[in-house]
C-alpha cells in the first residue's frame, strides 16, 4: 500500500517556466511534508518542508502548497533553471512517529 | 557535501553471502536512519536509531539488523542475501531533537550500491 504516491515518473519544462510536481497521501495522520532533491549518484538533499498547520510554504524558487482536504501537495519551481534537472521526492511523516514514508520519485528535465 | 558518508560505495557479493555497510553521522547529530531504494522504486525506510537506541522500525526484513555505536556510527548488516537485495543503501542523519521533530530535518549520505548475482 503506498501511502505516498507521485504519479508522474517524468516532467519536462523549459528553462524559464513554472515546474509542478505532484504528491498524493492516503493518511490522514501525515503531519509533516518535505521534498528532497536527488541528482545521479548523490543521496537525496532536503529542499522544503511544510507542517500540515500551514498551506503555503516559500523558499526562493521553490514553494510548497498543501490541500489536506485534498491529501495533495505539490512543489512549485519558478522559474526553472537546468540546474533543477534532477529526481523529485516527496515524503510524509505521521503526527508523534519518525518514520518517513517517501514517494517513488518524479524525474524532472528542464530543456535549455 | 552533507557530512553524511557512507562505506563502501559499492559492493558485490554472492547469494547467501553477509555484508555489512557503515554510515558516519554529520558532526553533532543523533539520529541515524536507514533506507533501501530498490530500481524505480521510492525510499523504503528500514530503521531509526538515536543515541544507539532504536527509535522507530519500518520494513526490514529480520534478514536485516543495524546497531549504533557509542561513537554514533551506525552498521547495517545484511544475511543470507537474496538477488532482490540488490538496491542502493541510503544513510541519512539527523540533530534527532527531543520535543521538536517538526524541524528535524534529515541529510542522506552518498548511498551503498549493493549487487547480489
Amino acid at each position: 500500500d503506498q501511502q505516498v504516491k507521485q504519479n508522474s515518473p517524468s516532467l519536462s519544462v523549459q528553462e524559464g517556466r513554472i515546474s509542478i510536481l505532484n504528491c498524493d497521501y492516503t493518511n490522514s495522520m501525515f503531519d509533516y511534508f518535505l521534498w528532497y532533491k536527488k541528482y545521479p549518484a548523490e543521496g537525496p538533499t532536503f529542499l522544503i518542508s511544510i507542517s500540515s498547520i500551514k498551506d503555503k510554504n516559500e523558499d526562493g524558487r521553490f514553494t510548497v502548497f498543501l490541500n489536506k482536504s485534498a491529501k495533495h501537495l505539490s512543489l512549485h519551481i519558478v522559474p526553472s533553471q537546468p540546474g533543477d534537472s534532477a529526481v523529485y521526492f516527496c515524503a510524509a511523516r505521521a503526527s508523534g512517529t519518525y518514520k518517513y514514508i517517501f514517494g517513488t520519485g518524479t524525474r524532472l528535465k528542464v530543456l535549455a | 557535501d552533507s557530512g553524511v558518508t557512507q562505506t563502501p560505495k559499492h559492493l558485490i557479493t554472492a547469494t547467501g553471502q553477509r555484508v555489512t555497510l557503515r554510515c558516519s553521522p554529520r558532526s553533532g547529530d543523533l539520529s541515524v536512519y536507514w533506507y533501501q531504494q530498490s530500481l524505480d522504486q521510492g525510499l523504503q525506510f528500514l530503521i531509526q536509531y538515536y543515541n544507539g537506541e532504536e527509535r522507530a522500525k519500518g520494513n526490514i526484513l529480520e534478514r536485516f539488523s543495524a546497531q549504533q555505536f557509542p561513537d554514533l556510527h551506525s552498521e547495517l548488516n545484511l544475511s543470507s542475501l537474496e538477488l532482490g537485495d540488490s538496491a542502493l543503501y541510503f544513510c541519512a542523519s539527523s540533530e534527532g531533537l527531543a520535543g521538536g521533530p517538526f524541524t528535524d530535518t534529515q541529510y542522506f549520505g552518498p548511498g551503498t550500491r549493493l549487487t547480489v548475482l
